[in-house]
């Protein structure tokens, strides 16, 4: 079965250092997805992306934060200058053909900021 | 109100076992509604669309009512296997966002 596939499974960074999250979504899937969930809370979407271009944000996506798609296949997440709080584990996510479709979700990315 | 409401137990059962979990959201032009299952430190996975007619799959029912705003999760015959926490979820009413609830945590004994 086709999955989501995110790298590295776990990313160590100073406060104040550049994060880059890579994703390789589902490869007929159109819509791409970040959500985190900081460790014992609920999981928070973060932002979604179709057609090269941010349809949706939340509160949590602040100027910090960017997401690219550089190629075919990749989908990142960029945190520029991060914080104790960004902590968390991050998941990317895809769905298929239209909205409201089933999102299918990577097995996460843990950062933790030193 | 929460966005999306869960008991977020834990809910221990013993093996065999009949378990509903119920779950309550805020947005009324919510457009579409999900069961995630999520095991421990793991990616929540889907576990089944809702839809207002209700559906089955296998041993898992879920049920939706619109009017009240409710969603239902029920689980016959409880495995070893279906200990997890049980997500609920929500999209927005342009359906590009997700909102989950806080989870229900099942445990089930031999």
């Amino acid at each position: 079965e086709p999955e989501v596939t995110q790298t590295p499974s776990h990313q160590v960074t100073q406060m104040g250092q550049e994060v880059i999250l890579r994703c390789v979504p589902i490869s007929n899937h159109l819509y791409f997805y970040w959500y985190r969930q900081i460790l014992g809370q609920k999981v928070e979407f973060l932002v979604s992306f179709y057609n090269n271009e941010i349809s949706e944000k939340s509160e949590i996506f602040d100027d910090q934060f960017s997401v690219e798609r550089p190629d075919g296949s990749n989908f990142t997440l960029k945190i520029r200058s991060t914080k104790l709080e960004d902590s968390a584990m991050y998941f990317c996510a895809s769905s298929e053909t239209g909205l409201n479709q089933p999102q299918h979700f990577g097995d996460g990315t843990r950062l933790s900021i030193l | 109100r929460k966005e999306v409401e869960q008991d977020p137990g834990p809910f221990n059962v013993p093996e065999g076992a009949t378990v509903a979990f119920n779950c309550t959201y805020s947005n009324s032009a919510s457009q579409s509604f999900f069961w995630y299952r999520q095991d421990c430190r793991k990616e929540p996975k889907l576990l089944m669309s809702v839809y207002s007619s209700g559906n089955e799959d296998g041993r898992f029912t879920a049920q939706l009512n619109r009017a009240s705003q409710y969603i239902s999760l029920l689980i016959r015959d409880s495995k070893l296997s279906d200990s997890a926490t049980y997500l609920c979820v929500v999209s927005n009413n342009a359906g590009n966002m997700l909102t989950f609830g806080g989870g229900t945590r099942l445990m089930v004994k031999p």
